[in-house]
C-alpha cells in the first residue's frame, strides 16, 4: 500500500515564526513532490513542487526533499494569520498518479 | 482566463436520483481527475482521464461513472448506488507526462434531501 503522511495537527504558530510542516511516503520510485494549501470550504491550491532533493525557495515558502529518508518537508517563513489553513503533501508513484497525505491543519496565531 | 470550472456549486439530490457535476477547462490540459473530499479527510480518487474516450477507476469509483468525449470536459455522475454520496467533489487536471501537477476547479458540494 503506497502512503503518504502527515501529522494531522492542528500546529500552532506564533505570527511572525517559523512554521514547519512535514510528510513522509512509502513509494522509493515517487518522483515529483507537490505542497497544496486548502483554505475551509475551499479547493487546494498549489504552493510548490520539488523534483530533486535539497531545497527549494519561492517567498517565504521552501520546500525540502530528502529522497534516501523519505521525507519532504515545508518551512514557511514570517508566518502571517492567513497563513492558517490545511496543507497537503501529494507525491507521485512510480505511474506518476499523486497520492495524497490527509493534511495539516496550521493555525498561526496574532 | 485560463482555469477549471464546476458546477453547480450546490447541488442536492434525492433518494434514487442520479446526478451530474459538471467540470470544463480551457487549459488544454490531458489529464482529468475526479476526487472525493469528506469533512476534515483528505483527497480520494473516483475517476480519472489521460485521454480522450478513456479514463481509469481509482480508489472508490463504485456507485459512480464518468465520460470523456471532449478534452475539455470531464462530467461525473453520482448514481443512485452510491449510497453516502454527501461530500465535496473536486475536479483537476494536469499536463500528461511525468511531472502531473494538479490544478482544481472550485468544487461542487453534494448534499442528500
Amino acid at each position: 500500500q503506497k502512503e503518504v503522511e502527515q501529522n494531522s495537527g492542528p500546529l500552532s504558530v506564533p505570527e511572525g515564526a517559523i512554521a514547519s510542516l512535514n510528510c513522509t511516503y512509502s513509494d522509493r520510485g515517487s518522483q515529483s513532490f507537490f505542497w497544496y494549501r486548502q483554505y475551509s470550504g475551499k479547493s487546494p491550491e498549489l504552493i510548490m513542487f520539488i523534483y530533486s532533493n535539497g531545497d527549494k525557495e519561492d517567498g517565504r515558502f521552501t520546500a525540502q526533499l530528502n529522497k534516501a529518508s523519505q521525507y519532504v518537508s515545508l518551512l514557511i517563513r514570517d508566518s502571517q494569520p492567513s497563513d492558517s489553513a490545511t496543507y497537503l503533501c501529494a507525491v507521485t508513484d512510480s505511474n506518476y498518479q499523486l497520492i495524497w497525505g490527509a493534511g495539516t491543519k496550521l493555525i498561526i496565531k496574532p | 482566463d485560463g482555469g477549471i470550472t464546476q458546477s453547480p456549486k450546490y447541488l442536492f439530490r434525492k433518494e434514487g436520483q442520479n446526478v451530474t457535476l459538471s467540470c470544463e477547462q480551457n487549459l488544454n490540459h490531458d489529464a482529468m481527475y475526479w476526487y472525493r473530499q469528506d469533512p476534515g479527510q483528505g483527497l480520494r480518487l473516483i475517476y480519472y482521464s489521460q485521454i480522450v474516450n478513456d479514463f481509469q477507476k481509482g480508489d472508490i469509483a463504485e456507485g459512480y461513472s464518468v465520460s470523456r468525449e471532449k478534452k475539455e470536459s470531464f462530467p461525473l455522475t453520482v448514481t443512485s448506488a452510491q449510497k453516502n454520496p454527501t461530500a465535496f467533489y473536486l475536479c483537476a487536471s494536469s499536463m500528461g507526462g511525468d511531472k502531473r501537477t494538479q490544478y482544481f476547479g472550485p468544487g461542487t458540494r453534494l448534499l442528500v434531501l
